[in-house]
């Protein structure tokens, strides 16, 4: 079956210090994949996707690259704010327009000053 | 992409109770998902709303308790029935867009729901 797999948190981190968040995933076929952010209070938000092996997925200073020999989804920041404290959720559906996503149990993250 | 307006953004309800939850999408979607997110947990899918007909519902989770309703392409509801301490938790209406390649899915503010 298809299941999404994100690193154990919280992760706690300085200012400007550099994110990593792993992720990886079993699927049958060829996903796409996403990562999706969840700020205190909020709903989630679409951070980044990328739909084929080898796409890079970018937004806010984020990467993530599809990685299909690997089965992963790691996203990377080289420089983090106070204002990225939040909880990050590794997703995919599978090859298929409109199916529900799958998601991983999400990594919180916690910058300080 | 597509504004999706959830109702109420938050309630305290009491044991026993029913409660219903809207979604409203401001663009016809092919797809309306509901997901519960228990506290401090992963989102989980409890049923994909199909317009005209009965929802789709995953393990787990059972019409009797959550039944939903899809009268057209834009609104859905979620009823969370008899509702124990158990069901705290945030519910969120999500939409995608069946036939066009990798759009992703779009997420209301969540429903926050305590039992007491």
């Amino acid at each position: 079956g298809n299941s999404v797999t994100q690193m154990e948190g919280p992760v706690t981190l300085s200012e400007e210090a550099f994110l990593t968040i792993n992720c990886t995933y079993t699927a049958t076929g060829y996903p796409s994949l996403f990562w999706y952010v969840q700020y205190p209070g909020e709903g989630l938000q679409l951070l980044l996707k990328a739909t084929k092996a080898d796409d890079k997925g970018s937004n806010k200073g984020f990467e993530a690259t599809y990685r299909k020999e690997t089965t992963s989804f790691h996203l990377e920041k080289g420089s983090v704010q106070v204002s990225d404290s939040a909880v990050y959720f590794c997703a995919l559906t599978p090859n298929q327009a409109g199916t529900a996503l799958i998601f991983g149990k999400g990594t919180t993250l916690s910058v300080s000053s | 992409s597509a504004v999706i307006s959830q109702k109420p953004s938050r309630d305290i309800c009491q044991r026993g109770t029913s409660l219903t939850i809207q979604c409203q999408v401001d663009s016809q979607v092919t797809m309306m998902f509901w997901y519960r997110q228990q506290p401090g947990q992963s989102l989980t899918l409890i049923a994909t709303a199909n317009q005209g007909s009965e929802a789709t519902y995953e393990s787990g989770f059972v019409i009797d308790k959550f039944p939903i309703s899809r009268p057209n392409l834009t609104f859905s509801t979620l009823t969370v029935s008899n509702m124990s301490p158990e069901d705290s938790s945030i519910y969120l209406c999500s939409v995608g867009f069946h036939g066009r390649d990798n759009q992703p899915q779009h997420f209301g503010d969540g429903t926050r729901l305590s039992i007491l």
